[in-house]
Order: C-alpha cells, then sequence, then structure tokens
C-alpha cells in the first residue's frame, strides 16, 4: 500500500524557519517525482514545489522562490522541505504528493499524504 | 501562467441526481487535465486523469471529458458519499501546475 506521511508542522514566528518531512513507504520512491501542495484554511489548493527523481531538478511556485527548498533522500525514501523567512500567508496544511514519469511522464497527482499543519503566527 | 477557473463555486443537488462542474483554461492545455476529490478533513484524491481517464478504483459514475480549455466533470447519480469539493488541475503547462478554485457539491 502507496503511504505518504508527513511530520513537521508546527508553530512558526515570522521570519523564522521550519522543516518538514514526507515518508514514502509501499512504492519505489527513486521513480516518483515528489512535489509539496499546500492549502491555506478554507481555500484551495496551491502548488509549492516539485523535485525531480534524482536531486538535480527542482522547481518552485514564485510565492515560495528564494525562501523555501525542497530536498529528497532516496536512500532514506523521504521527501523534505525546507522553510525559511516564514510568513503569515504561509499558513496551510502542507501536503506531499507524488507523480510517476515511467513509462512517460504522467504530471497528475496519484496519491498525496494527510498532510501537516503549519501556522506563522507571532 | 495557465489560471484555472471552476464554475459554479457551489452545487446543491439531490441525492440520485446528476451534477455536472465545469472547468475552464486560460489557454489550452490540451487533455492534460485531471480532477480530484477532497472531502472535509481528508486529503485531495485523484478522480481523473488525461480529462477522461478514471483513477484506479473511482466508480464508473464518475465521467470527465473536454479537451483545450473547456471541461466539464460528471457525477450521474449523486450518492452521499460524493458530497465533496472537487478541483481541477492543468499538467500541460508547468511550473506553476494551476489547480481552480474549486466546486463544493453539497445536499440540496
Amino acid at each position: 500500500e502507496v503511504q505518504l506521511v508527513e511530520s513537521g508542522g508546527v508553530l512558526g514566528q515570522p521570519g523564522g524557519s521550519l522543516g518538514l518531512s514526507c515518508a514514502a513507504s509501499g512504492f519505489t520512491f527513486s521513480n516518483y517525482v515528489m512535489n509539496w501542495v499546500r492549502q491555506a484554511p478554507g481555500k484551495g489548493l496551491e502548488w509549492v514545489s516539485t523535485i525531480g527523481t534524482t536531486v538535480g531538478n527542482t522547481y518552485y511556485a514564485d510565492s515560495v522562490k528564494g525562501r523555501f527548498t525542497i530536498s529528497r533522500d532516496n536512500s532514506r525514501n523521504t521527501l523534505y522541505l525546507q522553510m525559511n523567512s516564514l510568513r503569515a500567508d504561509d499558513t496551510a496544511v502542507y501536503y506531499c504528493a507524488r507523480y510517476s514519469v515511467f513509462p512517460l511522464p504522467m504530471r497528475y497527482f496519484d496519491s498525496w499524504g494527510q498532510g501537516t499543519l503549519v501556522t506563522v503566527s507571532s | 501562467e495557465i489560471v484555472m477557473t471552476q464554475s459554479p463555486a457551489t452545487l446543491s443537488v439531490s441525492p440520485g441526481e446528476r451534477a455536472t462542474l465545469s472547468c475552464r483554461a486560460s489557454q489550452s492545455v490540451s487533455s492534460n487535465l485531471a480532477w480530484y476529490q477532497q472531502k472535509p478533513g481528508q486529503a485531495p484524491r485523484l478522480l481523473i486523469y488525461g480529462a477522461s481517464t478514471r483513477a484506479t478504483g473511482m466508480p464508473a459514475r464518475f465521467s470527465g471529458s473536454g479537451s483545450g480549455t473547456e471541461f466539464t466533470l460528471t457525477i450521474s447519480s449523486l450518492q452521499s458519499e460524493d458530497f465533496a469539493v472537487y478541483y481541477c488541475q492543468q499538467y500541460n503547462d508547468w511550473p506553476p501546475f494551476t489547480f481552480g478554485g474549486g466546486t463544493k457539491v453539497e445536499i440540496k
């Protein structure tokens, strides 16, 4: 069974830093592109970041570029999101999600974690 | 950036009735369009990809259609478990991946 389990969501201070993790199991983690998608309270879904199957290719939404860093450790089957210079509008549930690239890229998110809540407030 | 617009924002439907949800893209996304269902307190779940292909395990009462800029999600006969928020997402031109604002399907 595919499982994605996020952790690290807590209360953060404006201007501060937080780190999120997503532990993957039930599939070959290194074969999947991994993503972070967030949802502010009562709002819709917003794509945040994507990392390719190897660590070379990373992509960010303009709203987080230069502040957030996505990374992965294929040996630990874990996805990360380092969040710096936090702002109040970063408050959201953060989901990790995957998509397949074999045999061809299929860039829809076929599995999601349960999410972890990040609250940025003083 | 491709903007995705969903309508209506809220759809009130009686159980057993048909629901039709719309999604419009600001420019062509070909058939690179997915639909997700989200229930309160839960993560989104993939329903449809490639505009019309049901994801594994999704009931046949869910169907998707369209290409280019106009897409439709149809629920042929609403069941109690179908009352939820539905989002469309384009993956034709990225980054960024973009989602519509969602349509809430509520009990009439």
